[in-house]
């Protein structure tokens, strides 16, 4: 039950856009996006609730296409504080927050 | 507010030791989350708790693994005996409400276990 989570790994350089993608094989009630710094714990960012519904973060937002159960986080005009390891996490009715294994991003000057 | 509060935050042992690990939640929360961090797996759900009674604990990996909550301010994780492959960052964590009900969840620094 765990999310697939897409690329891996990137790299940008500082203004740079980025998306992380985020897939389950399940219907989702819910998708969480997490960021952790090296040696941290994970911080919130946002939920998304709903098919369809969009969100943002300062330059940070997030989509969730219920019919594709397939949710984005976009990173526009990446900063250095944006670099670390983003995960998603999925709500399935009944169970708890399962995370992907993460998306590595470092943003380099 | 205080947050999640683990302990310990670093534990070193040796292959065959018992281990236990610790969690505060905030105060006010009523569903505790313990998951493992490694390179290979990723965040794992390990076990959830909603007012103190284990609702999911398909995530424990064996019979090595149990964990209680006593009260709605306490709960443990315990390996016995621990094993190498048990070296991760164990996460605690909380939140209001149930599952499906869309709440943040707030975790703790982690417990970074390392196993000789």
């Amino acid at each position: 039950q765990q999310p697939v989570q897409s690329p891996q790994a990137v790299i940008l350089r500082e203004g740079e856009d980025a998306v992380i993608n985020c897939s389950s094989s399940k219907a989702l009630y819910s998708v969480h996006w997490y960021r952790q710094k090296h040696g941290e714990a994970p911080v919130f960012l946002m939920i998304l609730l709903k098919g369809g519904e969009q969100k943002g973060h300062d330059k940070i937002s997030a989509s969730f296409n219920e019919k594709k159960q397939q949710s984005s986080l976009y990173l526009t005009a990446s900063q250095l504080s944006y670099s670390g390891t983003y995960f998603c996490g999925t709500e399935f009715p009944g169970y708890a927050l399962n995370f992907g294994k993460g998306t590595s991003l470092l943003v380099t000057p | 507010d205080a947050g999640v509060i683990q302990s310990p935050r670093h534990e070193v042992t040796e292959m065959g030791q018992e281990v236990t690990l610790r969690c505060k939640p905030i105060s006010g929360h009523n569903s505790l989350f313990w998951y493992r961090q490694t390179m290979m797996r990723g965040l794992e759900l390990l076990i959830y708790f909603n007012n103190n009674v284990p609702i999911d604990d398909s995530g424990m990996p064996e019979d090595r693994f149990s964990a209680k909550m006593p009260n709605a301010s306490f709960s443990t994780l315990k390996i016995q005996p621990s094993e190498p492959r048990d070296s991760a960052v164990y996460f605690c964590a909380s939140s209001t409400g149930t599952v499906r009900s869309g709440n943040t969840i707030y975790f703790g620094e982690g417990s970074w276990l390392t196993v000789v």
